[in-house]
């Protein structure tokens, strides 16, 4: 079945690590995106790409790097400048208006 | 003014209940709206598209309303299956590479 695969589901990071989030899709999309999620908040965006080889800030990316090298794949790296990681973080595709999302990644700080 | 607001509740009712979600957007240039459900530590899931005054799914009725910039869900006949955040989703424009902007939600609690 077609769908949005993130990897691992749970995850944690000492200060002062860089860690890496893994987002591949079997969509065939070409519009990918990284959100936040905090308790008892909304969807924040963290980046976009809407096409391999280009990507985009969103409203929070600072401390957070992207890259779009295939169209399969957005992986997401929390660098050690975000100074509070620990979230919940979903990748999501989209196909007209609809949004597909990962089933997220627990991000917690150790 | 956020992009998209909603009354965060949260909302308790009994099985059987009617209860209704509301919405306000600020882009008036959006045509498409969402209701995802969200259950606890899960993603987010489309439950309806409102495309224009209204759409209808058995016990959810979600109804836009253009010129107050509101959007309404309604579930009848509440279940305990229906506990679960709803969140309520405009679609973004170009600047942010079309993303959808998400409301923060609202907490829907059904009880026994």
């Amino acid at each position: 079945d077609g769908g949005i695969t993130q990897s691992p589901k749970y995850l944690f990071r000492k200060e002062g690590q860089n860690v890496t989030l893994s987002c591949e899709q079997n969509l065939n999309h070409d519009a990918m995106y990284w959100y936040r999620q905090d308790p008892g908040q909304g969807l924040r965006l963290i980046y976009y790409s809407q096409i391999v080889n280009d990507f985009q800030k969103g409203d929070i990316a600072e401390g957070y790097s992207v890259s779009r090298e295939k169209k399969e794949s957005f992986p997401l790296t929390v660098t050690s400048a975000q100074k509070n990681p620990t979230a919940f973080y979903l990748c999501a595709s989209l196909k007209g208006p609809e949004a597909f999302f990962g089933q997220g990644t627990r991000l917690t700080v150790v | 003014r956020k992009e998209v607001e909603q009354d965060p509740g949260p909302f308790n009712v009994p099985e059987g209940a009617t209860v209704a979600f509301n919405c306000t957007y600020s882009n008036s240039a959006s045509q498409s709206f969402f209701w995802y459900r969200q259950d606890c530590r899960k993603e987010p899931k489309l439950l309806m598209s409102v495309y224009s005054s209204g759409n209808e799914d058995g016990r959810f009725t979600a109804q836009l309303n253009r010129a107050s910039q509101y959007i309404s869900l309604l579930i009848r006949d509440s279940k305990l299956s229906d506990s679960a955040t709803y969140l309520c989703v405009a679609p973004g424009g170009p600047n942010s590479g079309y993303a959808l902007n998400f409301g923060k939600g609202t907490s829907l609690l059904v009880t026994p």
